[in-house]
């Protein structure tokens, strides 16, 4: 399984502001994508990153809000951009060879908070 | 639409034997998975069924019925450290996860 990191660990931030997350993986993978998950909840796919084209965001998400960059098969960052306290919440980059079995692994997470 | 459906929490003893399941329609089927997740940290894989049956993974084991669209995960043997959510996710026909909400787990001495 690879090493994901994601860094900031946890951030606040004041409303209106844009906070960039990075994930950084120890090893080239295929596919990388991006989570969101509130307190309690379960996990809510914001968009897959794709290596040298657009990400694919999911219904209810849009680019200008969550830019995401992934620029090689290692780095991805996404951006959550004019926050509002609506947005804090968990943020999670995830990795998967696409290839059976097709499992998912997970960096640490970004712990954001806006106040 | 898409649907996963897993009881909210399951409380049990430590040493016993405790089933979790859960029941999906989804569009489309290319395995059902398992992750286990820590308060405060990120999931963690467990197990993957894509054919019918049972699949055993040390104290862990994962049973798949595709045709009643029904999945468990038992753990034998409770610990303490077993007190998590764990998490049940389907593949459906695009590739794409489908998650369930999860049933936290707790254990009792």
């Amino acid at each position: 399984s690879a090493v994901i990191s994601q860094k900031p660990s946890r951030d606040i931030c004041q409303r209106g502001t844009s906070l960039t997350i990075q994930c950084q993986v120890d090893s080239q993978v295929t596919m990388m994508f991006w989570y969101r998950q509130q307190p309690g909840q379960s996990l809510t796919l914001i968009a897959t990153a794709n290596q040298g084209s657009e990400a694919t965001y999911e219904s209810g998400f849009v680019i200008d809000k969550f830019p995401i960059s992934r620029p090689n098969l290692t780095f991805s960052t996404l951006t959550v951009s004019n926050m509002s306290p609506e947005d804090s919440s968990i943020y999670l980059c995830s990795v998967s060879q696409n290839r059976e079995p097709y499992e998912q692994y997970f960096g640490p997470g970004t712990r954001l908070t806006v106040t | 639409g898409q649907n996963i459906d897993q009881p909210t929490e399951m409380t049990a003893t430590e040493g016993a034997i405790v089933q979790i399941n859960c029941t999906y329609q989804t569009s489309g089927f290319n395995g059902l998975f398992w992750y286990q997740q820590h308060a405060g940290e990120a999931p963690t894989f467990l197990s993957y069924n894509v054919l019918d049956g049972l699949e055993e993974k040390g104290r862990f084991s994962s049973f798949l019925s595709r045709s009643k669209g029904y999945s468990y995960l038992l753990l034998k043997e409770l610990q303490m450290k077993d007190s998590a959510s764990y998490l049940c996710a389907v593949m459906d026909s695009n590739y794409q996860l489908i998650w369930g909400a999860g049933t936290k787990l707790i254990i009792k001495p």
